[in-house]
């Protein structure tokens, strides 16, 4: 059974850091392309960032502008989200999902982790 | 990024009614390989987002026959043929065709 884990959101002030992890069981993430998505609360979805299987690749949403990063650790089966310079407007749930295989979409999300900004 | 644009933002069904939500993007969805990555999504409360259809009409795996989904050019629709109780919720269309992936703004299907 594929699950994803997150973990790592919490309160945070404006110009902090974050690493949001994921935990994957039921698939090997280096098989995969890894997507983190986010949703303000009551809003809608919004792609922030996607690594690809083979790890060469990876892609941001416009709003990212250099502040985050996304990882894997192969060893430990699991996803990270390194955000910096964090703004208010970064407040969200963030969810890690899995991309398919046989075709350039995704597939299944995990729970998600929120994210606060404020002072 | 291709916008993608929902109607109606919400809608209130009757259980055992039919049910449609519209999707449209911004400019064309086909991929570079062919295929138009076009999929619908259906989010309860509290819940992440499931995947229902990809590739604008194929079903996901344990998706009930009732949805039905179809579309061709920048057009799309889902369907349910009679709404059940469990189908309340959000449903959003998703393009994965182009990166920045991105989604409509959700239909809220209210029983």
């Amino acid at each position: 059974e594929v699950q994803l884990v997150e973990s790592g959101g919490g309160l945070i002030q404006p110009g902090g850091s974050l690493r949001l992890s994921c935990a994957a069981s039921g698939f090997t993430v280096s098989d995969f392309w890894m997507h983190w998505v986010r949703q303000v609360p009551g809003k809608g979805l919004e792609s922030v960032a996607r690594l690809s299987n083979d790890g060469s690749h990876t892609s941001y949403g416009d709003f990212v502008k250099g502040r985050f990063t996304i990882s894997r650790d192969s060893a430990k089966n699991t996803v990270h989200l390194q955000m910096n310079s964090l703004r208010v407007d970064d407040t969200a749930l963030y969810f890690c999902v899995r991309g398919t295989q046989l075709w350039a979409g995704i597939d299944f999300w995990g729970q998600g982790t929120l994210v606060t900004v404020s002072s | 990024d291709i916008v993608m644009t929902q109607t109606p933002l919400s809608s209130p069904v009757t259980l055992g009614q039919p049910a449609s939500i519209s999707c449209r993007s911004s400019q064309s969805l086909l991929h570079y390989d062919g295929n138009i990555y076009l999929n619908w999504l259906h989010q309860r409360p509290g819940q992440p987002p499931r995947l229902l259809f990809y590739k604008i009409s194929n079903r996901f795996s344990g998706v009930p026959d009732r949805f039905s989904a179809s579309g061709a050019g920048t057009y799309f629709t889902l369907r349910i043929s009679r709404v059940e109780a469990e189908d309340v919720g959000i449903y959003y269309c998703v393009q994965t065709s182009q990166y920045p992936d991105t989604f409509g703004q959700g239909t809220k299907l209210e029983i």
